[in-house]
């Protein structure tokens, strides 16, 4: 079966640092995606970037980019410029052509933008 | 198309009673998922529905677990004889069958069940 591992429950940053935000997965599967989610306090889940595994170059999305390492099966996610809009949690998840569109997540890490 | 849709977005109930959670997704899409959120962890998968036909089931959807999705538009959820266990957010989604997760996955604002 297919985890997701964010050892990290809580991290802050600065306005207009950057900060990192880890994840690790474990599968066997060759053809997957992996995602970052954010949710804000009681607002609903929205997607930050995508992943396709096959691709190597790493995906970005205006100030947030990913480090995607295939074989340690690491997914960072690194916000530039940290905005205070920023805050919520953000959850690391995975997602495989067998798997119909279920998507595992990982547990969560809380972020924390300070002015 | 306002996206998706839950309703309520807050249910309290007694233990033992029964509750019902309905689920609007976006249109045009013909999957549909619920998850289950407790309070500092991430979504767990429950059910999802390719239109109306229900394709998974987790193990976390015990016997007192219900879904459909009649006429493959709306979904409700049912849980009959609630447990204090049960109290957690229920998400629902939706998506294209063409790219899934990777094509657009719009999730709904939940509703936050609490058993008492």
């Amino acid at each position: 079966a297919q985890t997701v591992t964010q050892s990290q429950p809580e991290m802050s940053v600065q306005e207009a640092e950057t900060v990192t935000l880890s994840c690790t997965y474990d599968t066997s599967e060759s053809d997957y995606y992996l995602f970052w989610y954010k949710q804000p306090p009681s607002r609903q889940m929205i997607l930050v970037i995508r992943q396709e595994a096959y691709k190597q170059q790493n995906a970005t999305e205006n100030r947030f980019s990913v480090n995607f390492q295939k074989a340690a099966k690491s997914f960072s996610l690194k916000i530039s410029d940290s905005q205070l809009g920023d805050a919520a949690m953000y959850f690391c998840a995975y997602y495989s052509g067998t798997s119909y569109g279920k998507l595992t997540f990982g547990q969560g890490t809380i972020l924390t933008v300070h002015p | 198309d306002t996206g998706v849709s839950q309703d309520p977005r807050h249910k309290i109930t007694k233990r033992g009673q029964n509750v019902t959670f309905r689920c609007d997704p976006i249109s045009e899409h013909n999957r549909l998922y619920w998850y289950r959120q407790t309070l500092g962890q991430g979504p767990e998968f429950l059910t999802y529905f390719q239109n109306e036909a229900q394709l998974e089931k987790s193990r976390l959807l015990s016997d007192r677990f219900s879904a459909e999705r009649p006429k493959g538009s709306f979904s409700t959820l049912e849980i009959q004889r609630t447990e204090q266990g049960d109290s957690a957010m229920y998400l629902c989604a939706s998506s294209l069958e063409v790219g899934g997760p990777s094509g657009g996955y719009t999730f709904g604002s939940g509703t936050r069940l609490t058993v008492v």
